[in-house]
């Protein structure tokens, strides 16, 4: 089974810009995950879908959205970047959501913001 | 305060040694995840347990959930274990600690 993969892997963009970060899950997988991890801050949960519904939020102003489709693949936008969005952004997809079931984490995208 | 936390901050053991790394939380829950991060940023996840006791070759995780508290263990520790351990915490958000960073000394 193939894993969760997350595209691109690296990215450099400039202050004011916005971004897209794809996430493919596992197949069968229904809930797709979203976490930035930074070393100041560590990892922080951003968003939760489950079947094309956001499900949960985490405590991310509105610059940072997201999205499921029907196949699952699921993408976050974050719009008029700041230095302080540089970061690791990672997903995780599980077979129903956070709670109960068992996190599959992709590779990551390396997000660098000039 | 913090929702999730996690004791020691950083951890140097000599190979055969065994580990303790330690984690409580404030938010009700119905399960605490333990995950493994690599240098490269590559996150496993280890256990999801909801109460008791797992046990996955030389780790084992144990949680109390009335006391709100659970525990990782590692027995014989290797070099190969150095790495980051993050509990994490479902609830209305997903609660993380702020990593366990284990280096196994041959």
């Amino acid at each position: 089974k193939a894993g969760v993969t997350q595209t691109p892997r690296y990215l450099i963009k400039t202050r004011g810009q916005q971004v897209t970060l794809s996430c493919s899950p596992i197949s069968g997988h229904r809930s797709v995950s979203w976490y930035q991890q930074t070393p100041g801050q560590g990892l922080q949960f951003l968003f939760e879908y489950f079947s094309e519904t956001q499900r949960n939020k985490g405590n991310f102003p509105g610059r940072f959205s997201g999205r499921q489709f029907s196949n699952s693949r699921s993408e976050m936008n974050v719009s008029t970047l700041e230095l302080g969005d540089s970061a690791l952004y990672l997903c995780a997809s599980s077979l129903a959501g956070t709670a109960l079931w068992e996190q599959y984490f992709g590779p990551g995208t390396r997000l660098t913001v000039t | 305060k913090n929702e999730v936390e996690q004791s020691p901050q950083n951890l140097t053991a000599q190979e055969g040694e065994f580990i303790t790394i330690n984690c409580s939380y404030s938010v009700g829950i119905s399960a605490l995840h333990w995950l493994q991060q690599h240098p490269g940023g590559g996150i496993v996840s280890l256990f999801m347990l909801s109460s008791g006791k797992k046990k996955h070759g030389r780790l084992i995780a144990t949680i109390n959930i009335q006391e709100k508290h659970s525990s990782l263990h590692i027995t014989a520790s290797h070099p190969r274990d150095s790495a980051v351990y993050i509990c994490a915490v479902p609830g209305n958000q997903f609660y993380f600690g702020t990593g366990t960073s284990l280096t196994v000394i041959p």
